[in-house]
């Protein structure tokens, strides 16, 4: 069974500061998601990758395919930037997702 | 503008009752994906569909149906059968051939809460 585990599970930091959000995975993938869920509930793709790096804006993500692993960076954060976090996995061969629990950050003015 | 729309927003429901929620998608997606959201628990998958007129269950498809007669549209029904039917559903699409599945889109979800 493929877990994925995101760390940590909160996170306050105050604007500015650059922000790191993990992501583990057990098993061999196909793709990474990281998703960004808004207060009101709706999910807003951010970056979808399978190998190396990938930067829109102020977000990075990085993915190391050996190591199961998978980091997301926002950089000069905002409080805009306060959502919750989630990394989703797709199993080789496989069309289902298994999604983390997701991270909340919190970002003060 | 393209994208997923889903209604209602929120939904009340009695026992006993079968409820309906609406995913319209104008993205010309060929896979579409029902899932459910608790708190402090990831996404599960209820239902998706591949390709019109077929879909497969996802993990936890108990007492829920769905059908897939148009590209655009994937209805998802809470039946009575459902033992603990509140919670937030929110509905995804995607490209889907062969082994490439894109990246997802979601609708803005739906608050199913039984009375």
């Amino acid at each position: 069974k493929n877990e994925v585990e995101q760390s940590p599970q909160n996170l306050t930091a105050q604007e500015g500061e650059f922000i790191t959000i993990n992501c583990s995975y057990s098993v061999g993938i196909s793709a990474l998601h990281w998703l960004q869920q808004h207060p009101g509930g709706g999910i807003v793709s951010l970056f979808m990758l399978s190998s190396g790096k990938k930067k829109h804006g102020r977000l990075i993500a990085t993915i190391n395919i050996q190591e199961k692993h998978s980091s997301l960076h926002i950089t000069a954060s905002h409080p805009r930037d306060s959502a919750v976090y989630i990394c989703a996995v797709r199993e080789s061969g496989n069309e289902k997702l298994t999604f983390g629990t997701g991270t909340r950050l919190t970002i003060i003015p | 503008d393209g994208g997923i729309t889903q209604s209602p927003k929120y939904l009340f429901r009695k026992e006993g009752q079968n409820v309906t929620l609406s995913c319209e998608q104008n993205l010309n997606h060929d896979a579409m994906y029902w899932y459910r959201q608790d708190p402090g628990q990831g996404l599960r998958l209820i239902y998706y569909s591949q390709i019109v007129n077929d879909f497969q269950k996802g993990d936890i498809a108990e007492g829920y149906s769905v059908s897939r007669e148009k590209k655009e549209s994937f209805p998802l029904t809470v039946t009575s059968a459902q033992k603990n039917p509140t919670a937030f559903y929110l509905c995804a699409s995607s490209f889907s051939g062969g082994a490439y599945t894109g990246e997802l889109f979601f609708g803005e979800g739906s608050r199913l809460t039984v009375l």
